[in-house]
């Protein structure tokens, strides 16, 4: 069955540490999406991505970046950690039509100490 | 620009009642609309969906209508279970493909 893993599940990193979370994904979607989720904001757009070599910003995007340089992967980097980025992070796809169902990850819960 | 507003929880019912979870949303043209749920520990899973006007959206006893002239999509069910304890998200896509707009989320408990 087609699936979409994120990796590491739980990380813990210190202040100014570079971070790179994983997704990876079976279904074949163009679409790429990473959110995070926060107490009282629900979840909020990172960055995305439409296809190979197409990265856009999201609503929360300063100290974040991402690259897309196969279909199936969509790694987010934090630059440098801050303790303000400590949240749980999901990663979603979807196919690129009107109605489209996004599948999303298991999230990976990011401690900054 | 666009954006979703769902009631605040938590909503706290016994096992059997009548559940409603009310979302508006304010978005140019015509969007499509979601309901998705995330048990504890888990990433989100789509409940139900509907892409046009007066749409029902249905799944798992759970039910939401696509109003266009009051702007809603309030999700509802007839008898909950102690297993729809979860927490719930409106959300909307403005155009085909694009990333989702989410609500707060309202977290749901019910008792037996």
């Amino acid at each position: 069955d087609a699936e979409i893993t994120q990796s590491p599940r739980h990380k813990i990193t210190e202040t100014g540490r570079q971070v790179t979370l994983a997704c990876h994904q079976t279904w074949n979607h163009n679409n790429m999406f990473w959110y995070r989720q926060d107490l009282g904001h629900g979840l909020r757009l990172i960055h995305y991505s439409y296809g190979v070599q197409d990265t856009n910003k999201g609503e929360v995007s300063d100290g974040y970046s991402v690259s897309r340089s196969n279909t199936e992967d969509l790694p987010l980097t934090l630059e440098s950690a801050a303790s303000s980025q400590t949240s749980v992070y999901f990663c979603a796809s979807s196919e690129g039509t009107r109605g489209n169902i996004q599948y999303f990850g298991a999230g990976t819960r990011l401690s900054v100490l | 620009g666009n954006s979703v507003t769902q009631m605040e929880g938590p909503v706290t019912l016994s096992e059997e009642a009548f559940l409603t979870i009310n979302c508006t949303y304010t978005a140019t043209g015509y969007p499509s609309l979601f309901w998705y749920v995330q048990y504890p520990g888990e990433g989100l899973q789509l409940l139900l969906k509907a892409t046009k006007a007066d749409d029902k959206g249905s799944n798992k006893g759970f039910e939401a209508t696509y109003r266009k002239e009051t702007t809603s999509f309030h999700l509802e069910k007839g008898s909950v279970q102690v297993s729809d304890s979860a927490v719930y998200f409106c959300a909307l896509s403005g155009q085909a493909g694009t990333a989702l707009i989410f609500g707060k989320g309202t977290t749901l408990s019910v008792s037996s």
